[in-house]
């Protein structure tokens, strides 16, 4: 059992450029979290998804976008990557009822210059 | 709207205990706890329902007072391994699961 796996591990951006994280996870559940953390600081909410096919905004949804085409994908994209989005990108899922804990991706370095 | 969290660091002896405090200007559902070392995910402590309950997990407890939409996280007899962040998670209306800013906990010999 993966649990929830994050690709890739590390990337490099140039200003401008766009990418797209992956996050899978095989555990079929249903509610799936990207948040970031910048150094010394707390876990901010991107987007999440509470299901297949649905989206919604978190605490700082600008300049990313989401997609939830598969159950078990949740694809965080940055169309044009700013200074400002270099953070470590975690991505977590839930089983769908309330009141479970959270399963964490290992992490995603990302560093705009 | 993320959860306040306090102290923001806390430097300990080993055998002192400690609290964490966190807080909410929302009415909530459940509150998480976790653990998270430097350059690792955060590692899941224990989760409180609405209702006034209190979990404990060996020498790790919280209590949830969901009318004060607040929750402490108790730590006795701190151990080395307790060092690291602390982090509440706040569950409201929309199933969204937002974050405080930590607190930076240190155990020294």
């Amino acid at each position: 059992n993966a649990g929830v796996t994050q690709t890739p591990k590390f990337r490099v951006l140039k200003t401008g450029q766009s990418m797209t994280l992956l996050c899978a996870q095989d555990m079929n559940h249903e509610y799936m979290y990207w948040y970031r953390q910048d150094p010394g600081m707390g876990l901010r909410l991107i987007h999440y998804s509470v299901g297949e096919g649905t989206t919604a905004k978190g605490e700082v949804p600008d300049g990313y976008n989401v997609s939830r085409l598969k159950k078990q994908n949740f694809l965080l994209g940055l169309e044009s990557a700013a200074p400002s989005q270099t953070s470590v990108y975690f991505c977590a899922s839930i089983p769908g009822t309330r009141n479970e804990k959270l399963f964490f991706g290992s992490g995603t370095q990302l560093s705009v210059l | 709207q993320q959860p306040v969290q306090s102290p923001q660091a806390v430097i300990l002896r080993e055998g002192e205990d400690a609290v964490i405090n966190c807080s909410s200007s929302k009415a909530l559902y459940s509150v998480h706890w976790y653990r998270q070392k430097h350059g690792e995910a955060p590692v899941f402590l224990m989760i409180l329902l609405k209702g006034g309950e209190q979990k404990g997990h060996e020498k790790i407890s919280a209590s949830f007072n969901e009318k004060k939409q607040q929750s402490s996280l108790y730590l006795t007899a701190s151990q080395l391994s307790y060092s690291g962040t602390y982090f509440c998670g706040t569950e409201g209306a929309g199933n969204m699961l937002t974050f405080g800013g930590g607190t930076r906990l240190m155990v020294k010999p």
